[in-house]
């Protein structure tokens, strides 16, 4: 079976500060992908990035990074120096092949509030 | 077109009535999905489209949810005799292949009073 867990339910920071959004993932297949989705308060999801189970090396992009270990089952997503436009609620999703289809499995989210 | 549409935004019905929803996916992409969210919570997969074939439908409850998507013409989710459990946001999806990332549409708010 197939499973994706984001522990924190919600997180405060501080502009400016670093904050880590943590994914952990089960899954027995081979062959796999990862994606962040963005929620802001409006409502739209939008697509951060797609990471696939061959490629562990690690992705920056402006203040987004993201650290993904097979090792560890983990896709862990990072801000660096958060801005109040961070705050929003951060999906990750896993897609995997089970019983000849593909299956998209997301977490449960983590909501992130910046302050200002 | 280049982004998912939906329609419409914002759909309010009486229990037991009936609820359209349409989505036309993104110009080239073969998958359409379709999702129920509750309070801005977990995502809950209900049906996906390989074209206009059903492609895993494991998520549906098939008593009252029907869905279609057919050549020329926006996809749908329909709900016969909405309950009040159904009060969501459907979020629709679409994908170049069936394990990329999905791209969705800015969803459709159903209130069932």
């Amino acid at each position: 079976a197939q499973k994706v867990t984001q522990a924190q339910t919600e997180i405060s920071v501080v502009e400016k500060e670093d904050v880590t959004l943590d994914c952990v993932y089960e899954t027995r297949d081979t062959t796999y992908y990862l994606f962040w989705y963005k929620q802001p308060p409006s409502g739209e999801l939008v697509f951060l990035i797609r990471r696939n189970s061959f490629d562990e090396q690690n992705e920056i992009s402006g203040r987004y990074s993201w650290n993904f270990q097979k090792s560890t089952s983990s896709f862990n997503f990072t801000i660096t120096a958060s801005q109040v436009v961070d705050s929003a609620v951060y999906f990750c999703a896993l897609s995997g092949y089970t019983s000849g289809t593909y299956k998209y499995i997301f977490g449960t989210g983590t909501r992130l509030k910046v302050l200002a | 077109g280049e982004e998912v549409a939906q329609t419409p935004k914002h759909l309010v019905r009486g229990e037991g009535q009936k609820a359209k929803l349409y989505c036309a996916p993104i110009k080239g992409h073969s998958y359409v999905f379709w999702y129920q969210q509750v309070l801005k919570n977990e995502f809950k997969f209900l049906i996906s489209f390989q074209n206009e074939n059903v492609f895993d439908e494991t998520g549906m409850p098939k008593e009252r949810f029907s869905a279609k998507c057919l050549p020329n013409s926006p996809c749908s989710l329909e709900i016969q005799a909405t309950k009040l459990e159904d009060s969501a946001v459907y979020f629709c999806a679409s994908s170049q292949l069936q394990y990329n990332e999905q791209f969705f549409g800015p969803g459709t708010r159903l209130t069932v009073l």
